[in-house]
C-alpha cells in the first residue's frame, strides 16, 4: 500500500531563516508524483510545489524547493527566507501513475510557527 | 473566477438525518473527489470521480454516498450520519490530476465543517 509520513507534528522557524520539512513516501510503483499543500488557519488548501518520480531536477517554486532523493524516498519541502505569513500545516501528498492519477494519498501533516 | 464551491460550509446536525453537502466547479473538470480531515489523520479520500456517471471508493467511503450526474457537481451524501463522521470535509477537481506531463493541480473548495450530534 501506498503511505506517506510525516514525521514532524511541529516545527518552529525564525523570520528569514530556512526551514526543512521533512516527507517520506513508500510504493513500489516506478511512477508517482509527489505534492506539498499549504493550509493557513482559515482552512483553504494552496496547493505549492509538485515532483514527478521521472523529473530529473528538483522542483522549484519561488521560495518553495523539494529535496527529492529518489533512493531514500523522501520529498523534503524547503521554505527559504520564512515569512510570518508561512505559518500554517503543510500536507505532502502523493499519487501513482498507474491509477491514473486517481488517488492522492496525504500525510499527517506538519505546523510550522514562524517568529518574528 | 475559477473556484470549487461547497455548501454548507459548517453544519450541526443530528444522528441519522440524512444530509448533501454540495460541490460545484465551474472549470469544466473532468476529476472531482472528496476528502475527510481529522486531527493526527490528515486528509483521506472518501470518494472520487473520473467524469459524468463514474464514481469509485476511495479509501474511507463507508457511510457516504457520491452521484455525479453532471459534471460540475459531485455531491457527497450521508444516508445516516453517525458522531463518526464529525469531520472537516473538502471537495477537489482537477482536469486530471497529471495531464501529458503536465501538473493537474487539483483544485480544493473551502471546507465543510460537519457535527453530527
Amino acid at each position: 500500500a501506498q503511505k506517506i509520513t510525516q514525521t514532524q507534528p511541529g516545527m518552529f522557524v525564525q523570520e528569514k531563516e530556512a526551514v526543512t520539512l521533512d516527507c517520506t513516501y513508500d510504493t513500489s510503483d516506478p511512477s508517482y508524483g509527489l505534492f506539498w499543500y499549504k493550509q493557513p488557519s482559515s482552512g483553504e488548501m494552496i496547493f505549492l510545489i509538485y515532483q514527478g518520480s521521472y523529473d530529473q531536477q528538483n522542483a522549484t517554486e519561488g521560495r518553495y524547493s523539494l529535496n527529492f532523493q529518489k533512493a531514500r524516498k523522501s520529498a523534503n519541502l524547503v521554505i527559504s527566507a520564512s515569512q510570518l505569513g508561512d505559518s500554517a500545516m503543510y500536507f505532502c501528498a502523493m499519487t501513482l501513475t498507474n491509477t491514473g492519477f486517481q488517488k492522492l494519498v496525504f500525510g499527517t501533516g506538519t505546523r510550522l510557527l514562524v517568529s518574528p | 473566477e475559477a473556484q470549487v464551491t461547497q455548501n454548507p460550509r459548517y453544519l450541526i446536525t443530528v444522528t441519522g438525518k440524512k444530509l448533501t453537502v454540495t460541490c460545484s466547479q465551474n472549470m469544466n473538470h473532468e476529476y472531482m473527489s472528496w476528502y475527510r480531515q481529522d486531527p493526527g489523520l490528515g486528509l483521506r479520500q472518501i470518494y472520487y470521480s473520473m467524469n459524468v456517471e463514474v464514481t469509485d471508493k476511495g479509501d474511507v467511503p463507508e457511510g457516504y454516498k457520491v452521484s455525479r450526474k453532471e459534471k460540475r457537481n459531485f455531491p457527497l451524501i450521508l444516508e445516516s450520519p453517525s458522531p463518526n463522521q464529525t469531520s472537516l470535509y473538502f471537495c477537489a477537481s482537477s482536469l486530471s490530476l497529471v495531464l501529458a506531463g503536465e501538473i493537474g493541480e487539483l483544485f480544493f473548495g473551502e471546507g465543510s465543517r460537519l457535527t453530527v450530534l
